[in-house]
């Protein structure tokens, strides 16, 4: 079945400094793929997608390609800022025709001043 | 244009109670789907519906979880004689017929407590 493997948290790192958080998965066909946010005590939000092979996803300063190839969806931030401090999950949407999400674990990111 | 509108935010219940949680899709939506957030998990998808359909309930635990999709109000995720291992954030998303594609939006959850 399709599944989405990140990395593990957390990830600590130092205002300004570059964020990479790893996404593979595993799919049958050629689903989309989804970076959500959640903040501390709130829902989750869409960060970005991206619906085919080697599309680009990008918002806020965080970008992800999708990688048919390696099958992945890294996230990136060139300069992180403490109020990127959240949890991310990788996800991918089913082939079959609806919006059944597959998510990842998540992984946290801590950002200091 | 509301958002997905969950509630109640916070919901405490004791063990072998009844837990209703209420989900309003954004407007002009006609999908909902309920996923469980476990602590320290990643969200599971538990059920998809349509007004007055269930199209795929491949996540629900085969016992006490029911769940609709009214003609009339919101959907109702329902869980009968909570255990403590119902302890978790539900949450709701909807999203607009034929959206393949496109993604669906998510309400800010509910928080179960069983005491």
């Amino acid at each position: 079945g399709n599944s989405v493997t990140q990395m593990e948290g957390p990830v600590t790192l130092s205002e300004e400094a570059f964020l990479t958080i790893n996404c593979t998965y595993t799919a049958t066909g050629y689903p989309s793929l989804f970076w959500y946010v959640q903040y501390p005590g709130e829902g989750l939000q869409l960060l970005l997608k991206a619906t085919k092979a080697d599309d680009k996803g990008s918002n806020k300063g965080f970008e992800a390609t999708y990688r048919k190839e390696t099958t992945s969806f890294h996230l990136e931030k060139g300069s992180v800022q403490v109020s990127d401090s959240a949890v991310y999950f990788c996800a991918l949407s089913d082939t079959t025709g609806f919006q059944k999400l597959v998510f990842g674990t998540g992984t946290r990111l801590l950002v200091s001043p | 244009n509301a958002g997905v509108m969950q509630n109640p935010r916070h919901l405490v219940r004791r063990r072998g109670q009844e837990a209703r949680l209420r989900c309003s899709p954004m407007k002009g939506h006609s999908h909902v789907y309920w996923y469980r957030q476990l602590p320290e998990e990643g969200l599971k998808f538990m059920v998809y519906l349509q007004k007055e359909n269930i199209i795929d309930e491949s996540g629900m635990p085969k016992e006490r979880f029911s769940a609709e999709f009214p003609k009339e109000g919101p959907s109702i995720l329902r869980i009968q004689q909570v255990v403590r291992g119902d302890s978790a954030a539900y949450f709701c998303a909807s999203s607009p017929p034929n959206s393949l594609g496109t993604e669906a939006f998510f309400g800010q959850g509910t928080r179960l407590t069983v005491v």
